[in-house]
Parts: C-alpha cells; structure tokens; sequence
C-alpha cells in the first residue's frame, strides 16, 4: 500500500508540553501534507511541505521531511487545549493522487 | 472567499435507496475531490473532476459515481445504498494546477454524514 501510517494512533500530553506525530510512507512521493480535524468535521489544511524540502514552519507547527527514511513528522510547540483533535498526513503522487493515513488523535490534558 | 459548502450536512436513508451529495468548491478551484471516511478505514479516496472530467478514481464500486459542473459544483451519487455506505463523505477542493510537486492543497467542506438503515 501506498498509504502514509502516523504513529503513534493517539497521544495524551498536558497542556504546554510539545506534541510530536510521525508519518512513514513507502514510495516515492511529490509532496506531503498534513491536515488536522476536529471531531467529525472537515479537515484543515496545516502545512504542505514538497519533496525537495527538508523543514517548514508555519506558527507553533513544524514539519520535517527525510525522503531518505520515508518519514515525516509534524511538531506542535507549547500546545494548547484547542490542540486536541486528530493529525492526518497525506502522501502526494506523481499521478497527483492523494492518500490520507489513519491520523494520530491527540488529546492535550488541562 | 466563501469556504467548501456541502450539502446536506446530515442524510438518512435505508438499504436500496440511492442518494445524491452536493458540493460547492471555493471561487476560482475547478479540482474537486471526494472521499469516504469511516472509522475503520479512515479517509478513501473516491474520485477528483477537474474542468468537469474525472481525472482519478479510488477503488470503489461503480455504484459509486460523480460529476461536475461548468461552474466546478459537484454531485456525488450512491446508488443501491448499503450499510456499510454508512460515513462521513467529505468534498474538497483546490486549483489543481500540476506545479510538478504533485497536488495543490485541499481545502475541505463540513462534511455529509450519511447514515444508511
């Protein structure tokens, strides 16, 4: 399967700590992106980062990509009780297909 | 700009029936793409128009089809509904230009969340 896996599924952290969600993949893809939703609702776009980028920042997000080890992973500094819903990643294509993983659900603590 | 509108948001139906989904794109996007979520297989991929051809399809049945318009608003429609067709389906679009970097952001719609009995 072509399909990107976040790890880990879920994650509890306490409000204030930083959250870390990793995302492997298994072929050659042309960009990665990664969206966030809250329960049930639709799906927010965070970041977009192309295969020829090794790290993209956008606020308290950061986002790493290693083409050589088919990973990526998304930071969230300093998070917050708005945090808490669930990550997906999404692989890009050449054939311009997207595949979305399962996603990791957060939950920041109070 | 107005963002993704679906409609309707919720939709119950029983076994047999056929439904039709609506989606409107931000001004300007003419890709738009649709997928399935559940809780056991995530989000699927169904299929994307663009300039109101398909121009891919994920691996669902052919009960599963779609259409676009010259305006870029797309119709989704499910025929001989089964309970397994119970899901979130989501619209999304973007400009789906091809930058050579593979495709352009998706911007999401609220949803339909269709119930089949």
């Amino acid at each position: 399967s072509q399909q990107g896996e976040e790890d880990p599924q879920a994650l509890s952290i306490q409000e204030g700590e930083n959250a870390t969600m990793n995302c492997s993949y298994k072929t050659s893809i042309n960009n990665l992106q990664w969206y966030r939703q809250n329960s049930g609702r639709g799906l927010v776009h965070l970041i977009l980062i192309r295969s020829n980028e090794r790290e993209k920042h956008s606020g308290r997000l950061r986002v790493t990509l290693d083409t050589s080890k088919k990973s990526s992973s998304l930071l969230i500094t300093a998070s917050r009780a708005a945090d808490t819903a669930s990550y997906f990643c999404a692989t890009c294509f050449r054939d311009d297909k997207i595949i979305f993983g399962k996603g990791t659900r957060l939950h920041i603590l109070p | 700009k107005a963002g993704v509108t679906q409609t309707p948001r919720y939709l119950i139906k029983t076994r047999g029936q056929q439904v039709t989904l609506s989606c409107s794109p931000i001004s300007g996007h003419r890709s738009v793409s649709w997928y399935q979520q559940t809780p056991g297989q995530g989000l699927q991929f169904l299929f994307e128009y663009f300039s109101e051809t398909q121009r891919n399809k994920g691996n669902f049945p052919g009960r599963f089809s779609g259409r676009q318009f010259s305006n870029s608003r797309s119709e989704m429609n499910v025929s001989t509904l089964e309970l397994g067709d119970s899901a979130l389906y989501l619209c999304a679009s973007s400009l789906g230009r091809n930058t050579g970097f593979g495709p352009d952001t998706q911007y999401f719609g609220p949803g339909t969340r269709l119930t089949v009995l």
